[in-house]
């Protein structure tokens, strides 16, 4: 998906470990998200950001902070990753839209497995 | 809160067939509505949307209604290709609020 990159795509990390996922985007939109996607349970909000240096909680914040430092770049760390964090994390930014009617630009996803 | 229900799957249905997917949601006042598809190993991109009651969004012959007196949007495909494969999403969002979805429908589709 051109205008939304998220590094890594795929990694693994034992119990306890930390980590930081990266989103980067080129599209100069001012709201960004992360979400987790787990089988059956759809994408769940973990948190956003409606502009630069402002950040917020969603739907499943615990185990997780954030960053956004700049307009472009909003990432995702992970202080001392748990199995139940084994998920596949989205990346995405918002177009403004008319009203709340914005598109969601996703990235590819970054796969995460906690052993 | 806000909330959206669609159907459960998989959905598997042969070329050519008819589609439906099934999606209520709960919100007070009047979301945006929205179909997200996402096919193997991409992530997800916007099918099509409509802003208010009874407006119809369509997009790659999909279609769907916003229907405020049953709160539906329910997705629908005249004739299905094995190319529309994918997990379906439906999502609503408000003023001041991120975009909730519902848990996803999975399509297959046989020749």
């Amino acid at each position: 998906n051109a205008g939304v990159t998220q590094t890594p795509k795929f990694q693994v990390l034992k119990t306890g470990q930390s980590m930081t996922l990266q989103c980067a985007q080129d599209m100069n939109h001012n709201s960004m998200y992360w979400y987790r996607q787990d089988p059956g349970m759809g994408l769940r909000l973990i948190y956003y950001s409606a502009s630069e240096g402002t950040t917020d909680k969603g739907e499943v914040p615990n185990g997780y902070n954030v960053s956004r430092l700049n307009k472009r770049e909003f990432s995702l760390r992970l202080e001392s990753a748990a199995p139940s964090q084994t998920s596949v994390y989205f990346c995405a930014i918002s177009t403004p839209g008319q009203g709340y009617a914005g598109e969601l630009f996703f990235g590819e996803g970054s796969r995460l497995t906690v052993l | 809160g806000n909330s959206v229900t669609q159907m459960e799957g998989p959905v598997t249905l042969s070329e050519e067939a008819f589609l439906t997917i099934n999606c209520t949601y709960t919100a007070t006042g009047y979301p945006s509505l929205f179909w997200y598809v996402q096919y193997p190993g991409e992530g997800l991109q916007l099918l099509l949307k409509a802003t208010k009651a009874d407006d119809k969004g369509s997009n790659k012959g999909f279609e769907a209604t916003y229907r405020k007196e049953t709160t539906s949007f329910h997705l629908e495909k005249g004739s299905v290709q094995v190319s529309d494969s994918a997990v379906y999403f439906c999502a609503l969002r408000q003023a001041g609020t991120a975009l909730i979805f519902g848990k996803g429908t999975t399509l297959s589709v046989s020749s």
